[in-house]
């Protein structure tokens, strides 16, 4: 199936510590993105890679780190994990920049205990 | 940056009516689009319409970007249109900024 992919789906973790959140998307898009979406729904970007580089780098703290190695993949790395990172991280794709249709990966709900 | 206002913020339909949901925004866009969010968390795309009118089955979009202004129409709705709506929005070089979403409940 064509689609946007994330791994894994939740994410249960103590306070202090290290995580990573794996997506990859098979149509060919050229850009992707994290968004954060918190407990009251509200969708923030984090980051948005064209292409393998780095093009939007919102205000998150640099516990957060994405990677790309490939177009096809952008994973992100979580340190020393906080109460507050709780909530559920959307990866997402489009065609080219901003100004083509979003899709989205079914999310990670990350909850930090 | 651009600002999204979407309205009402929760919706209580009965199975069959119609329902108009309103996104307005505070600046010229260059990209709308409409999103739902299942009760299961998955975020689909409904429409991408920086401009004008598409319909895709019982759903139907209009984007009047001179009045700064989108709307979702939902026709016969079923209990399956439950969810979060969400409008977002571009204006210039920079990514989708979305509303806080319209809650919809579609009760049998």
């Amino acid at each position: 199936d064509t689609a946007v992919s994330q791994t894994p789906k939740y994410l249960v973790t103590q306070m202090g510590n290290d995580k990573s959140i794996k997506c990859e998307q098979n149509l060919g898009h050229d850009t992707m993105y994290w968004y954060k979406q918190d407990s009251k729904k509200f969708l923030k970007i984090m980051f948005s890679y064209n292409n393998k580089e780095l093009i939007i780098n919102e205000t998150v703290p640099n516990r957060f780190s994405p990677k790309s190695p490939d177009k096809a993949h952008l994973n992100l790395h979580i340190n020393s994990l906080e109460l507050g990172d709780s909530a559920v991280y959307f990866c997402a794709s489009s065609r080219f920049s901003y100004n083509s249709p979003l899709h989205f990966g079914n999310g990670t709900r990350l909850t930090v205990t | 940056g651009i600002q999204v206002e979407q309205s009402p913020p929760d919706l209580i339909l009965q199975e069959g009516a119609n329902s108009t949901l309103r996104c307005n925004f505070s600046d010229s866009v260059n990209n709308l689009q409409w999103f739902h969010q299942n009760p299961w968390g998955q975020l689909i795309n409904l429409f991408y319409i920086p401009s004008g009118t598409k319909q895709n089955g019982r759903l139907s979009a209009t984007t009047v970007a001179t009045e700064r202004y989108s709307s979702l129409y939902i026709s016969s709705s079923q209990t399956t249109d439950s969810g979060v709506y969400f409008c977002a929005a571009v204006s210039g070089n920079t990514p989708l900024v979305f509303g806080k979403g319209t809650r919809l409940s579609v009760i049998a």
